[in-house]
């Protein structure tokens, strides 16, 4: 099946820099990618829609300023976590479609972020 | 946002017996997909049922939708403990293109 691959699977950073997270579909080429949050024993949050080429749309109460998504390629985007604060800490992970809507998505293997 | 609720939350089972796990949501919808993840791992995909569909099977996995009642069943039969794991429902609501994920279940199942 096809391969979406994030880097880093984990990350501590100390709190007020920058960290990014990538997000490469390996085998396909993906015009929209989506990134959610996950906190522990909970379920996955959307947090935004990445497009190839264009702004990403924000889901509702999403800091665009906060979480700052490139997607520059087919193959790849980026969620820069800026001036990390603890309570960026979770889970995140990224998903694409490698046909429409109406086929599996695919998921990376997630990117666990300590702030400390 | 979440789309709907799944219950129960948690669940508890023998090895070899069959579990339940049902899903409700909101809106109409495309498409609905059931997905297992391993503690704090990525997800894999399970099954896909589309709007029109009624029943699914693959393996010791089935899945039911019922459009009218908004609501889906995941049951696995002759359960293993490599079962254990959570299980989300997720929709692709109609003219949309993002997953959004129910609440989820977590699963033990008890050698």
């Amino acid at each position: 099946g096809a391969v979406v691959s994030q880097h880093p699977s984990w990350v501590i950073c100390k709190s007020g820099t920058s960290v990014k997270i990538e997000c490469r579909s390996l085998d396909f080429q993906a015009t929209t990618m989506f990134w959610y949050r996950q906190f522990p024993k909970q379920s996955l949050m959307l947090m935004a829609t990445s497009n190839e080429g264009s702004k990403a749309t924000y889901e509702q109460g999403v800091e665009k300023d906060k979480f700052l998504i490139n997607h520059a390629s087919l193959t790849l985007s980026t969620l820069t976590v800026t001036s990390a604060h603890p309570e960026d800490s979770s889970f995140y992970i990224c998903s694409a479609y490698q046909g429409g809507v109406n086929t599996e998505a695919f998921f990376g293997q997630g990117t666990r972020l300590t702030v400390v | 946002s979440q789309q709907g609720e799944e219950d129960p939350q948690a669940l508890s089972i023998q090895e070899g017996e069959n579990a339940t796990m049902n899903c409700s949501y909101k809106t109409s919808i495309n498409n609905l997909q059931w997905y297992r993840q391993n503690s704090g791992r990525g997800l894999v995909h399970l099954i896909l049922i589309r709007s029109n569909e009624r029943e699914k099977h693959s393996g010791r996995l089935r899945v039911t939708l019922d459009t009218s009642k908004k609501s889906s069943s995941l049951l696995i039969t002759a359960s293993r403990a490599a079962d254990t794991a959570s299980y989300f429902c997720a929709t692709v609501n109609q003219g949309a293109q993002k997953l959004v994920f129910g609440q989820g279940t977590r699963l033990t199942i008890n050698p």
